[in-house]
């Protein structure tokens, strides 16, 4: 079956590194996704990985991937205030849709 | 602005109504997306249309149901409504169902009272 999941809260200082964690279950994903959610606001795509990709580096944003354990990853450096939102993480099921774990909402404080 | 625009951004409405949610693709986009955020449930996929046809249906109550029509915009009807069904309802679009990157509306808040 298809399932995400993701721990529910993260806080770190301004200025440290934030790493979000995820986990999925569908191995025929071919694309795992970030998305950020920040208050009262809509979906924004930050990245996406091919699953045939163990990393990928967008400024200050690195995807990590681990498919053997099924294991995705999201590390922020040089966390900034602007980046308190909550974040999803998705899978590619079939047909195209997203499948989203419930988010991780981090809080970064001053 | 990701291109994709949903209306009304906000709408109140009592048990047991039906309203009608709009959204109007990216230029160029065929498959259209609905999903539902709600605080226990979290973002559920609800249905998928590519093109005018229905492509896949995920956790859609049988009192929801869309259409996708000629010019690609969607509409997604809630009817005999519950409180239950106050959420915010996403559209997302993409190029087709295979293409990398899909994108999201603002979403609709719907309140039930």
């Amino acid at each position: 079956g298809e399932d995400v999941e993701q721990s529910l809260f993260l806080s770190v200082r301004e200025g440290d590194s934030s790493v979000i964690n995820c986990t999925y279950t569908d191995s025929s994903s071919t694309y795992l996704y970030w998305y950020k959610q920040e208050p009262g606001a809509g979906l924004q795509l930050l990245t996406y990985i091919f699953s045939n990709m163990d990393m990928k580096q967008d400024q200050r944003l690195t995807v990590l991937l681990n498919k053997k354990d099924k294991h995705l990853s999201l590390r922020i450096a040089d966390t900034q205030t602007g980046d308190s939102a909550i974040y999803f993480c998705a899978e590619k099921g079939n047909t195209g849709k997203l499948i989203f774990g419930q988010g991780t909402t981090l809080q970064v404080k001053p | 602005d990701s291109g994709v625009t949903q209306t009304p951004k906000h709408l109140i409405t009592a048990t047991g109504q039906r309203v009608t949610l709009r959204c109007s693709p990216r230029s160029g986009d065929l498959s259209v997306y609905w999903y539902q955020q709600s605080l226990d449930q979290g973002l559920q996929f609800l249905i998928q249309y590519y093109n005018g046809e229905e492509r896949a249906k995920g956790n859609i109550l049988e009192r929801f149901s869309a259409q996708q029509f000629p010019d690609l915009h969607s509409e997604l009807n809630l009817s005999s409504l519950e409180l239950g069904d106050s959420a915010l309802y996403f559209c997302a679009s993409s190029v087709n169902s295979g293409n990398t990157e899909a994108f999201f509306g603002q979403g609709t808040r719907l309140t039930v009272v």
